[in-house]
C-alpha cells in the first residue's frame, strides 16, 4: 500500500460532461503529481503542486484543471469530456520536488462514452 | 525538456534468466534515476533509484547501472520468477524548484514458468 488514495476508482460518464477526480496523498508528502495513463501508453505528466502551488506543467488540455488544498489533498477537473480523454489517471505524491521517489495511487479509470 | 527512451517494449524470458531493460536520457542536468514496476490493476511502484554520483546498485536480484557520460541506464533483473511478470518504467528528473520525473514508455516483461 503507497499510502496514497485515489477516489472514485472507476468513473463512465458521457461526452460534454465534468467530473472530479480527487487525490489524498501520502502522510508528510507535500508534492502532488497528475498522471495520464492511455490504453498501451506510457505515462504523460499532466501537472504538480507542492505545497498547494503549482509548480509543473506538462501536456494538460486547457479543459483540465487541478488544485491543491491547505491538507495538501489535491483535485483534478476534466470538463467538456472527449472520448479521447478514455484513461487512467493516476495521483503520485512525494516528499520533496522532483529528485523524490514518487508514490502512486491504484488510478481512477475513467471511461467517456 | 527531458526526452526518456526505452528500450525494448516487451521482453519475455523463461524463469531463472536474467533480463535487461535500457533507458536513454537527453538532459545532461538529470541526477534522480527511477526504475518503477506497474502490476495488472494497479499504480505503478518504486523498485529501484539511483542518484548522479553513483555508478550501480544493488537490491537483492536487481540492480540498476548508470553512465552518465553516455547518459543512460540500465535495470538488471537476475534469476527472474513469474511475479516478476510486469510493466517496468524507467524515469529522470533532476533538482529544480518545479520539477517532474520524465518517464520513458514502458517495457512489458513476461517470464515464462
Amino acid at each position: 500500500d503507497s499510502g496514497v488514495t485515489q477516489t472514485p476508482k472507476h468513473l463512465i460518464t458521457a461526452t460534454g460532461q465534468r467530473v472530479t477526480l480527487r487525490c489524498s496523498p501520502r502522510s508528510g508528502d507535500l508534492s502532488v503529481y497528475w498522471y495520464q495513463q492511455s490504453l498501451d501508453q506510457g505515462l504523460q505528466f499532466l501537472i504538480q503542486y507542492y505545497n498547494g502551488e503549482e509548480r509543473a506543467k506538462g501536456n494538460i488540455l486547457e479543459r483540465f484543471s487541478a488544485q491543491q488544498f491547505p491538507d495538501l489533498h489535491s483535485e483534478l477537473n476534466l470538463s467538456s469530456l472527449e472520448l479521447g480523454d478514455s484513461a487512467l489517471y493516476f495521483c503520485a505524491s512525494s516528499v520533496g520536488l522532483s529528485d523524490s521517489p514518487l508514490h502512486f495511487g491504484n488510478g481512477t479509470r475513467l471511461t467517456v462514452t | 525538456g527531458e526526452n526518456v527512451e526505452q528500450h525494448p517494449s516487451t521482453l519475455s524470458v523463461q524463469e531463472g534468466d536474467s533480463a535487461v531493460i535500457k533507458c536513454t536520457y537527453s538532459d545532461s542536468a538529470s541526477n534522480y534515476f527511477p526504475w518503477y514496476k506497474q502490476e495488472l490493476g494497479k499504480g505503478p511502484q518504486l523498485i529501484i533509484d539511483i542518484r548522479s554520483n553513483v555508478g550501480e546498485k544493488k537490491d537483492q536480484r536487481i540492480a540498476v547501472t548508470l553512465n552518465k557520460t553516455a547518459k543512460h541506464f540500465s535495470l538488471h533483473i537476475t534469476e527472474t520468477q513469474p511475479e516478476d511478470s510486469a510493466v517496468y518504467f524507467c524515469a529522470a528528473s533532476f533538482n529544480t524548484n518545479a520539477g517532474k520525473s520524465t518517464f520513458g514508455d514502458g517495457t512489458t516483461l513476461t517470464v515464462k514458468p
